[in-house]
């Protein structure tokens, strides 16, 4: 099994800040890396896919990268509306992991 | 547009099993995976499994064989997921999500919570 190893596990910014959130993969997924935000008391929102591509109406501050075992969710200029909780997680093979998860805090 | 709407909260007795429903809407409900997800306070998200309706095929997570099984009728659009021997630990927020093109979760169920108690 494919474990996720996601960094930090909580993170405190201030809007307009640049924040960068990791996510390890114990080995070669090919880029079949998705990252989803979760408000408190809602479900998961994709936010990308394929390592890189943003889901449909997510703003383009957000942006991901990586390849191979390593991925990263940047987000620029953070807005009030984008602190909450953050999750990668894997669909290279079944089971589908998901990373620790980070969780985003107001400075 | 696309939804999936889950049944309401359950209250459970330990030993007991529960059903949850995730009906699907604006799509064709067969040619895509439904995955499971369970979320518990302090646990992150744990993907159980996950089934194509349209032939029924599944997959689980290790940890959840025997507890977790998955059915689908293609008739209501409607998937399934019963857990059995219900304890303490199955307390959780379940969710089930579309399994998109290649594999992602594009789109979520608000959730159901599992509440079990004596």
């Amino acid at each position: 099994d494919i474990q996720m190893t996601q960094s930090p596990a909580s993170l405190s910014a201030s809007v307009g800040e640049t924040v960068t959130i990791t996510c390890r993969a114990s080995g070669n997924i090919h880029n079949y890396l998705a990252w989803y935000q979760q408000k408190q008391g809602k479900s998961p929102q994709l936010l990308v896919y394929n390592a890189k591509t943003l889901a449909d109406g997510v703003p383009s501050r957000f942006s991901g990268s990586g390849s191979g075992t390593q991925y990263s969710l940047k987000i620029n200029s953070l807005q009030p509306e984008d602190f909450g909780s953050y999750y990668c997680q894997h669909f290279w093979s079944t089971p589908r992991t998901f990373g620790g998860g980070t969780k985003l805090e107001i400075k | 547009q696309v939804q999936l709407q889950q049944s309401g909260a359950e209250l459970m007795k330990p030993g007991a099993s529960v059903k949850i429903s995730c009906k699907a809407t604006g799509y064709t409900f067969s040619s895509y995976w439904i995955e499971w997800v369970k979320q518990r306070p302090g646990h992150g998200l744990e993907w159980i499994g996950e089934i194509l309706p349209g032939s029924g095929s599944t997959n689980y997570n290790e940890k959840f064989k025997g507890k977790a099984t998955f059915t689908a009728d293609t008739s209501s659009n409607t998937a399934y997921m019963q857990l059995s021997s219900l304890t303490s630990e199955d307390s959780a927020v379940y969710y089930c999500a579309r399994g998109g093109t290649t594999g992602y979760f594009d789109v979520w169920g608000a959730g159901t919570t599992v509440t079990v108690s004596s």
